[in-house]
């Protein structure tokens, strides 16, 4: 079983959908998560961080299930630009998924 | 701030040749550094990470080998490319531990490098 693992989709949702994307982890001591945008061709840049309360910013929220050993990525209204991969990553390891590619359409 | 610069940003070898990439950080004393290389299509793997001058720790065994011969200087070397050394391959950096250690990364540009 991979460390990290991710649907690779492709998500293809219309503008102004609510998509979600889940990464599931394999070391229940796993400390700090992130999810990260990567549009095509570029670095990866950190969307956000994953707290154990859940976190918000914006259209993006972000949930930790410990018990469950995931974390989910939504995305409320989604918007043309929203198109991208999404990577969560799993420190204490720097293990990265191999990313969930989102295309929103018009 | 910080910036992270990489250089090249793309770069074309022939099989057997050898490699020198560096990365550098701005704006910040005693980082983690961090190589990574992508596939097409697929997420990161971790090659190498340091967390200090000199010290340098390998996450897979490879064809590649690391240096830090300053603090915020980070070389990734090849003595003979192989055509699987193909990707991309993005150099990070996070907080050290003695700025209150953080996981968070941030990535340079990146170097698409192809090995014919």
């Amino acid at each position: 079983r991979k460390e990290v693992e991710q649907d690779p989709g492709p998500f293809n949702v219309p503008e102004g959908a609510t998509v979600a994307f889940n990464c599931t982890y394999s070391n229940s001591a796993s400390q700090s998560f992130f999810w990260y945008r990567q549009d095509c061709r570029k670095e990866p840049k950190l969307l956000m961080s994953v707290y154990s309360s859940g976190n918000e910013d914006g259209r993006f929220t972000a949930q930790l299930n410990r018990a469950s050993q995931y974390i989910s990525l939504l995305i409320r209204d989604s918007k043309l630009s929203d198109s991208a991969t999404y990577l969560c990553v799993v420190n204490g390891t720097s293990t990265f998924g191999d990313g969930t590619t989102l295309t929103v359409k018009p | 701030s910080q910036t992270i610069h990489q250089w090249p940003a793309t770069l074309v070898q022939p099989v057997g040749s050898p490699l020198s990439l560096e990365c550098t950080v701005e704006g910040t004393s005693n980082p983690n550094l961090y190589w990574y290389r992508q596939a097409a299509g697929r997420g990161l793997q971790l090659l190498f990470y340091s967390v200090g001058i000199g010290q340098i720790s390998s996450e897979v065994p490879q064809n590649l080998s690391a240096s830090r011969p300053q603090d915020r200087q980070f070389i990734l070397s090849s003595k003979k490319l192989l055509l699987s050394d193909s990707g991309f391959y993005l150099c990070a950096w996070s907080l050290g531990i003695t700025s209150g250690s953080t996981d968070t990364q941030y990535f340079g540009p990146g170097t698409r490098l192809t090995v014919l």
